[in-house]
């Protein structure tokens, strides 16, 4: 069965603190995808990154930047210098690649950006 | 390009009533997926539509229902209403095995 889990359950940080949101998923899957999502209060998940499982590539955007391991099955995204407008409820997911297609959530980090 | 599309935005039913949420994929997306987010319970899985059949269902009962029409479109049915169906309900669409792409939801609440 596979699972996410997502240890923090709330985070709080002063603007322009870097702050690291943690991921670890298990799945029998040899192959499947990994995301990050962000929930603002409006309630829209936002699609922020997607990682397949044989690309163990660090990503960076902007301030935003993922960090994959494969072998500790972590897959963690760490935002640098946080700004107010990165409050949210940050989502870790995984989903085959082929097959049932659904993705399976981790329970969501609340993150709040203090000025 | 217009995102994922959900209406009502807002519902308020009563208990034993029905409810159908409505949903328009982004175009040349052919899976819809609807997801329940209901207070302390997470993001939850409930149905996958693509080209019109149901492709998988998640662990919730058959008062929830829905379909999938030739346009693509979706709507979620959701019959005798419980207090525990007051929820967010996202609906979702990618190409198949592509990434899922989430609308803004549809909040149900019932009294």
């Amino acid at each position: 069965a596979q699972k996410v889990t997502q240890a923090q359950t709330e985070i709080s940080v002063v603007e322009k603190e870097d702050v690291t949101l943690d991921c670890v998923y298990e799945t029998r899957d040899t192959t499947y995808y990994l995301f990050w999502y962000k929930q603002p209060p409006s309630g829209e998940l936002v699609f922020l990154i997607r990682r397949n499982s044989f690309d163990e590539q660090n990503e960076i955007s902007g301030r935003y930047s993922w960090n994959f391991q494969k072998s500790t099955s972590s897959f963690n995204f760490t935002i640098t210098a946080s700004q107010v407008v990165d409050s949210a409820v940050y989502f870790c997911a995984l989903k085959e690649i082929q097959g049932a297609q659904k993705l399976v959530f981790g329970q969501g980090t609340r993150l709040t950006i203090n000025p | 390009e217009a995102g994922v599309t959900q209406s009502p935005t807002h519902l308020i039913k009563t208990r034993g009533q029905q409810a159908t949420l409505r949903c328009s994929p982004i175009s040349g997306h052919t899976s819809v997926y609807w997801y329940q987010q209901a207070l302390g319970l997470g993001l939850q899985f409930l149905l996958w539509y693509d080209e019109g059949e149901e492709r998988n269902r998640g662990n919730f009962p058959p008062r929830f229902s829905g379909r999938q029409f030739p346009n693509y479109s979706s709507e979620l049915n959701v019959n005798a209403l419980e207090l525990e169906d007051s929820a967010l309900y996202l609906c979702a669409s990618s190409l198949v095995g592509n990434t899922i792409y989430f609308g803004e939801g549809s909040w149900l609440t019932v009294v």
